[in-house]
């Protein structure tokens, strides 16, 4: 299984700023996904990033407000802009494992938001 | 209609108890089925998965899944204090992935 950091692991940021979460992969993975988790609700996914390529958005959701770079196969950032307090949430990285031909996905240990 | 549906709790359980967490879903392509477990302040991590109807058993964890009924289940058998997590069920038709609202479960020792 893949082994997945993120930093930061947590922050309390102010209206209107922005903050760039990094996520790190001790493996070469061709896709790597951006998750928000709110309390209550499901895992819902942002964005997917492949290497070498834009990254592609789900509805709801925009490059200006979540710009996403992917400068190799092993590393991603996301970047929440013009922070709101709306934006406050757990926000995790993953990748996907090639269990036997199988999608799955692999998560890192997530970033806290709190914007006030 | 979402795509998956799960039964937020929370659930109570002594130790010891069987526990059974569902999740239905509502399309008949989903080919993939997987539980995730999730620790407080921690990233979901996959438990178990499987592609076809039937029973998966991996030690104290069964995984079920009724396509007829597009049903899927996890049993806990014997369950243990450190079971206390959130668990997830996450579908997938290879492409798309949908989750589970997670269903939060205490084992009380």
């Amino acid at each position: 299984s893949a082994v997945i950091s993120q930093k930061p692991s947590r922050d309390i940021c102010q209206r209107g700023t922005s903050l760039t979460i990094q996520c790190q992969v001790d493996s070469q993975v061709t896709m790597m996904f951006w998750y928000r988790q709110q309390p209550g609700q499901s895992l819902t996914l942002i964005a997917t990033a492949n290497q070498g390529s834009e990254a592609t958005y789900e509805s709801g959701f925009v490059i200006d407000k979540f710009p996403i770079s992917r400068p190799n196969l092993t590393f991603s950032t996301l970047t929440v802009s013009n922070m709101s307090p709306e934006d406050s949430s757990i926000y995790l990285c993953s990748v996907e494992s090639g269990l036997a031909g199988l999608g799955s996905q692999y998560f890192g240990p997530g970033t806290r938001l709190t914007v006030l | 209609q979402k795509e998956v549906e799960q039964d937020p709790g929370p659930l109570s359980v002594p130790e010891g108890a069987i526990v059974s967490l569902n999740c239905t879903y509502s399309n008949s392509a989903f080919q993939y089925f997987m539980w995730y477990r999730q620790y407080s302040r921690k990233g979901p991590e996959l438990l178990m998965y499987t592609y076809s109807s039937g029973n998966k058993e991996d030690g104290r964890f069964t995984a079920q899944v009724d396509k007829s009924s597009k049903y899927i289940s996890l049993f806990i058998r014997d369950s243990q204090p450190s079971d206390s997590a959130t668990y997830l069920c996450a579908i997938t038709t290879g492409n798309q992935f949908y989750f589970g609202t997670g269903t939060s479960l205490t084992v009380i020792p």
